[in-house]
């Protein structure tokens, strides 16, 4: 079965300060995907990175960076110079291919960033 | 401008009531979700389907069932509604079979569904 874990429900950081939100999961196939959204307080969700299982290296996407280690399962993302936008609840997920596509999603955590 | 369409924002039902979520995407897509969302739960996963009347179930089908007679249109069924299924619940739609990294996963803005 699949399972991802967010054990963070909630985090502050100063502006400007770097953030790490952490991401555990679980699965028993080899090949899969994992994404981080964010969604502010419209409701709307917003992708944010992606890594590929096979994936050398970490993603980045501008401020946005996957720590990947994969032999522990994990898939932490790293906000660099926060900022008040930044405040949102962010979601990781996973996507098998042996699923059939499923997709499922953590806890959440609800980032708030301080003036 | 490519879309997800949630027919409902807001609902409120009276418990035992059948009730029909609705979800419409203008995308061609073989991949849509059912979920929900609670505080400190995060987005469960209640049904996916990956084609035309196929279906598959997830983390927390007890409660709903689906249907999808056409590619577009994704249906929840709470099929006697217990004021326990309050909450948000949200489409995401896919037109990639396997996770990649042009995946792109679109989303409804959500159904906010009262049991009373």
């Amino acid at each position: 079965a699949q399972k991802i874990t967010q054990t963070q429900p909630g985090m502050f950081v100063q502006e400007k300060e770097a953030v790490t939100l952490d991401c555990t999961y679980d699965t028993s196939d080899q090949s899969y995907g994992l994404f981080w959204y964010k969604q502010p307080s419209s409701g709307e969700m917003i992708f944010l990175i992606y890594q590929g299982s096979y994936d050398e290296q970490n993603a980045t996407e501008g401020r946005y960076s996957l720590n990947f280690q994969k032999a522990r399962k994990s898939a932490n993302l790293v906000i660099s110079a926060s900022q008040l936008g930044d405040s949102a609840m962010y979601f990781c997920a996973m996507r098998g291919y042996n699923q059939g596509g499923k997709l499922i999603f953590g806890q959440g955590t609800e980032l708030s960033v301080k003036p | 401008d490519v879309k997800v369409t949630q027919s409902s924002r807001y609902l409120v039902k009276r418990t035992g009531e059948k009730v029909f979520l609705e979800c419409v995407q203008d995308m061609d897509h073989e991949n849509m979700f059912w979920y929900r969302q609670d505080p400190g739960l995060g987005l469960r996963l209640i049904y996916f389907s990956y084609d035309v009347k196929m279906k598959e179930k997830g983390d927390i089908p007890e409660g709903y069932s689906v249907s999808r007679e056409k590619k577009e249109r994704f249906s929840l069924i709470l099929e006697s509604a217990s004021t326990n299924q309050t909450s948000m619940y949200l489409c995401a739609s896919t037109g990639e079979a396997a996770p990649g990294p042009g995946n792109t996963i679109y989303f409804g803005e959500g159904s906010w569904l009262t049991v009373v």
